[in-house]
Order: structure tokens, then C-alpha cells, then sequence
């Protein structure tokens, strides 16, 4: 079945820098854009990234603008989030989303189990 | 660009549940509704404005029209607790409400 599994969350200190994962299966990931959603605690979904399904438009919030790239490896079936420069304001689960047709703007269909992620001295 | 939806809303077992979602011109564009439980991962219950994915059930009901959108869910259920996000994508950016918690007692 269509799965999205993330990794690479963790409790890291402010200035510092992150690379969340997400592996993707039971579907051709070529095909479709990708997302990279958070939710800090106690506050709605904030939409962080999105990557088009070739791989070659990517748009960012504007909270992380300049500080997030989003990626992905088609070899590999995965999505990547590269976060540097982390601010407290960033600790958040991280969910990865598929696009529900083809490129963006089309709603998310499947959404991964989330990895939470931690910026604190 | 912004969505606003109200904070919460409290429904009776088998009432009907509407939840609004306002925007400039809302009506041009498509809008989708997330399900989101404490715990769980989002689910998308309704796209481009009044579609059902498949798994979803036939209460769970959209709209849109003007400035609002609007997710109806008749003879709601407890399990319809949740918090529900409405989402629109405009020019690059995936724009998100606030969401509104729907309490059901």
C-alpha cells in the first residue's frame, strides 16, 4: 500500500542543523509532488516546503525561507527536508505528504506518522 | 494570502456539524479539508471543494461559494472528533486555516 515513513528527528540545539527523511513506497514517486508539513506544539498544520514532481520547482514558507531546502533522491524513493540554522520556533512534528494528482496545489493524500523535531539549549 | 476558520464548534451526537473556512475570492479556488486526531497523521476528507476520497464517509460533505467554504458533516459521530484544517494552494504557497476543533457531546 502507499506508505510514507519519515526519520531523522531529534532534539538539537539552536544555530544548528537537521536533515529530516522520508522514505516512500507503493507508488511511482517520480510522478507526483511532495510536501513537507509541521505542526509546533499546541498550534495548527503550517505548511513548510513543497518540491514538484520532477524535481525542479521547490517553494518555502516563509518562516523557513533561506533556512530549509527540500530534495529528493528518485533513485531512492525518498524525500528530504535539509534544515539549517534551527530556531526554537521550529521544534514541530514534521510530516512528509504526497500530492493527491500529479504536481502541486492539488491537495495531500497520504501523510507519513511524522518525526518530531526539537531546538532547544 | 489567509484562511480564517473559526477557533471551535460543539455538536450533539447525530447533529449536523458546519465548518467555515473564509477567504478572499474562495470561490476561484480549490479546496481540500483535513481530519486531524491527536496522535494520528492528517487525512484528507474532502478535495476540490466537494469531492470524497474513497474510504471517506458519504456524511462528511463540501462546499464553496463567495468568500466561504464550508465542510458539513451530517449525523456526526463521535469519532468525527477532531480538529479540521481547510487548505487552498495559491500561487505557489499551500495555505492552511487555523483550524477549528469540533467537539462532539
Amino acid at each position: 500500500q502507499v506508505q510514507l515513513v519519515e526519520s531523522g528527528g531529534g532534539v538539537v540545539q539552536p544555530g544548528t542543523s537537521l536533515r529530516l527523511s522520508c522514505a516512500a513506497s507503493g507508488f511511482t514517486f517520480n510522478t507526483y509532488a511532495m510536501y513537507w508539513v509541521r505542526q509546533a506544539p499546541g498550534k495548527g498544520l503550517e505548511w513548510v516546503a513543497t518540491l514538484s514532481y520532477v524535481g525542479s520547482n521547490d517553494f518555502y514558507g516563509d518562516s523557513v525561507k533561506g533556512r530549509f531546502t527540500i530534495s529528493r533522491d528518485f533513485s531512492r524513493s525518498t524525500l528530504f527536508l535539509q534544515m539549517n540554522s534551527l530556531r526554537p520556533e521550529d521544534t514541530a512534528v514534521y510530516y512528509c505528504a504526497k500530492s493527491r494528482s500529479g504536481d502541486y496545489g492539488r491537495g495531500m493524500d497520504v501523510w507519513g506518522q511524522g518525526t518530531t523535531v526539537t531546538v532547544s539549549s | 494570502y489567509e484562511l480564517t476558520q473559526p477557533p471551535s464548534l460543539s455538536v450533539s451526537p447525530g447533529q449536523t456539524a458546519s465548518i467555515s473556512c473564509s477567504g478572499h475570492e474562495l470561490v476561484d479556488k480549490n479546496v481540500y479539508w483535513y481530519q486531524h486526531k491527536p496522535g494520528r497523521s492528517p487525512v484528507l476528507v474532502i478535495y476540490e471543494d466537494n469531492k470524497r476520497p474513497s474510504g471517506i464517509p458519504e456524511r462528511f460533505s463540501g462546499s464553496n461559494a463567495g468568500n466561504t467554504a464550508t465542510l458539513t458533516i451530517s449525523g456526526t459521530q463521535a469519532m468525527d472528533e477532531a480538529d479540521y484544517y481547510c487548505q487552498a494552494w495559491d500561487i505557489g504557497t499551500e495555505v492552511f486555516g487555523g483550524g477549528t476543533k469540533l467537539t462532539v457531546l
